[in-house]
Formats: structure tokens, sequence, C-alpha cells
């Protein structure tokens, strides 16, 4: 079975810089897709980013990035310009290929300082 | 706005009862799945549903059942409740997946059941 971890229980930034999430997961499958979920006080699930496995290129939304390292199974997020609405839980998630649910990591409180 | 609906957004009752959670899936998706969330952990996956049928269990208990209507909406059925099952409980749905495609969930907000 897949397992994702997050090793980071807390994290903190200071508005406007920059921090860096960190996941890794566990799987057998070549196949797979990979994705970050916001989780803000009002508890709404707001997908982030999402990375497909089989692409090399790091997928980029905005001001969100990954650095996904397949080899390692790691697949952090990078969040530049923090802004205090990103204050919020992270969690990072594993889908296989073929539409099956997702698991989910532990989650990264991240606050944002101002 | 995902366009999945989730009711009620709150559920408070007592140990011993039973409740019934329901979801509505964004239009043309087949697939529902629900999650539920213990208070600061991860989400935790309990069973999917596609086009009327179950098509993946995760750790639900035997006390909860789910099912799909024709119309593709689906309720969860929590019974024989207790303190431990209080948490949130998050529906999502998508188009049934294909090989290299996203896939992308889309969550409900969400129904808070407290058990007392």
């Amino acid at each position: 079975a897949q397992t994702v971890t997050q090793s980071q229980p807390e994290m903190s930034v200071q508005e406007a810089e920059t921090v860096t999430l960190s996941c890794t997961y566990d799987t057998s499958e070549s196949d797979y897709y990979l994705f970050w979920y916001k989780q803000p006080p009002s508890r709404q699930m707001i997908l982030v980013i999402r990375q497909e496995a089989y692409k090399q290129q790091n997928a980029t939304e905005n001001r969100f990035s990954v650095n996904f390292q397949k080899a390692a199974k790691s697949f952090s997020l990078k969040i530049s310009d923090s802004q205090l609405g990103d204050a919020a839980m992270y969690f990072c998630a594993y889908r296989s290929d073929y539409g099956q649910n997702f698991v989910f990591g532990p989650g990264t409180r991240l606050s944002v300082l101002p | 706005d995902s366009g999945v609906t989730q009711t009620p957004k709150h559920l408070i009752t007592a140990t011993g009862q039973r409740v019934t959670l329901r979801c509505s899936p964004r239009s043309g998706d087949l697939s529902v799945y629900w999650y539920q969330q213990s208070l600061d952990q991860g989400l935790q996956f309990l069973i999917q549903y596609y086009n009327g049928e179950e098509r993946a269990k995760g750790n639900i208990l035997e006390r909860f059942s789910a099912q799909q209507f024709p119309d593709l909406h689906s309720e969860l059925n929590l019974s024989s409740l207790e303190l431990g099952d209080s948490a949130l409980y998050f529906c999502a749905s998508s188009v049934e997946g294909q090989a290299r495609s996203y896939n992308e969930q889309f969550f409900g907000p969400g129904t808070r059941l407290t058990v007392l």
C-alpha cells in the first residue's frame, strides 16, 4: 500500500518570503499523480498544484511550484512571496494511475507572520 | 465553489444513534469518494462508488455503510455512533479514472459530525 509522509507538522514563514514544505511517499507503481491540497480554517479542501509522475518537468502555478524527485520519491512544495492568505494546513496526496482514491499525508500547518 | 454539495453542514447527535450524510457530486462526475478527517489529522479514505456500484473500500468500519443512487447522489450512513466518530466527513467527486489522466477530485465543504 502507498504511504505519504510529511515530516514537518508545523512551519512558519515571514510574509513575502519563501518556504518549502516536504513530502515523501512510498509506492511500487511507476505511473501515479501527486497533489498538494490547501485546507484553510474554513476546512474546504483546495487544490494547489498537481504533478504527473511520468512528466519530468516540475509543475508551477503562479507562486507555487514543486520539486519532484521521482527516484527519491520526494515531492516538495515551494511557496514564493508568501501571503497572509497562504496560512493553512497543507496536505500532500498520492493517487494511482487509474482514478483510485487519494492517500493523504498527515499535513503541515503553515503560519505566515506579518 | 467546487460544485460538490454536502448536507447537512453540521450534525450533533448522541452515542448509539444513527445518522445519514448526503453528497451530490458535480454534474457529469460518476465517481463519489468519502473521506473522514478526525481533529487535526489527514483525510482517511472510506469508500468509493462509481455509477452506483461500490468500487473501492478503505478503512471503513462495519458500522458505516454507503450507497450511490441512480441520480448519482450518495449517502453515508453511520450507525451505533461512538465518541470517536466525531470528525469532518468529506465527499469528493471525479470523472471515472482513465490512464494518463488527472482525474482531479473535487471536494465538498464537508459535514462536521459531533457525537456527544
